[in-house]
């Protein structure tokens, strides 16, 4: 696609609840990221995907969180068992290859009541 | 990992004057410096970039300053104009991952 789509832009959930977010990164970008912005923060690196495999998943918080892109396109970001803590913009960036021409999605924004 | 660090949090100016943002990093192995604008609501947009073998780098009314030697680089605005008021946030990139300042609120006062 022109951009990287994310969907749903906004994810209202219950406390314990499982939520799925999911990130169309630009076609052909082999490298795929997830940040998470807080309010009044910068993002926060969570998990770096090249091709299909997670190279790094070392800002992921805890088990609650995991992260797949099974063909190398699409990654969804699982998030388990959420708590209110978790509420922030989930944004997902891809780039054609490391280190630069990063793009970034319009985000989800994730509260948890 | 990487450290950066920015400073001011917020900034207001005078439309036509000029603002500037600084921000440290840690890591010497960084070799690539992006930022980013992001309007309320909206994704962060790349704005200007310099890597680790230029000092300074200029794109109309915007320039951006690396010294490399004391992991410093700066984001200098001139002639400011009311769209320019938003967050502002520097990163270094290390090999893949981006890492953040905690980002400027700036603010241009007609």
């Amino acid at each position: 696609g022109a951009g990287v789509s994310q969907t749903p832009s906004n994810k209202v959930t219950e406390k314990g609840k499982y939520v799925e977010l999911r990130c169309d990164p630009i076609s052909g970008h082999t490298a795929l990221y997830w940040y998470r912005q807080s309010l009044g923060q910068g993002p926060e690196f969570l998990i770096y995907f090249q091709g299909t495999g997670a190279a790094d998943d070392s800002g992921l918080p805890n088990d609650r969180f995991f992260a797949v892109r099974p063909e190398g396109s699409v990654s969804t970001l699982k998030i388990q068992r959420t708590e209110r803590g978790d509420s922030a913009v989930y944004l997902c960036a891809s780039s054609l290859r490391d280190g630069g021409g990063y793009t970034f999605g319009s985000g989800t924004r994730l509260t948890v009541v | 990992g990487e450290n950066v660090e920015q400073h001011p949090s917020t900034l207001s100016v005078q439309e036509g004057d000029s603002a500037v943002i600084k921000c440290t990093y840690s890591d010497s192995a960084s070799n690539y410096f992006p930022w980013y604008k992001q309007e309320l609501g909206k994704r962060p947009q790349l704005i200007i970039d310099i890597r680790s073998n230029v000092g300074e780098k200029k794109d109309q009314r915007i320039a951006v300053t690396l010294n490399k030697t004391a992991k410093h680089f700066s984001l200098h605005i001139t002639e400011t104009q009311p769209e320019d008021s938003a967050v502002y946030f520097c990163a270094a990139v290390n090999d893949y991952k981006l890492s953040f300042g905690a980002g400027t609120t700036v603010t241009v006062r007609a």
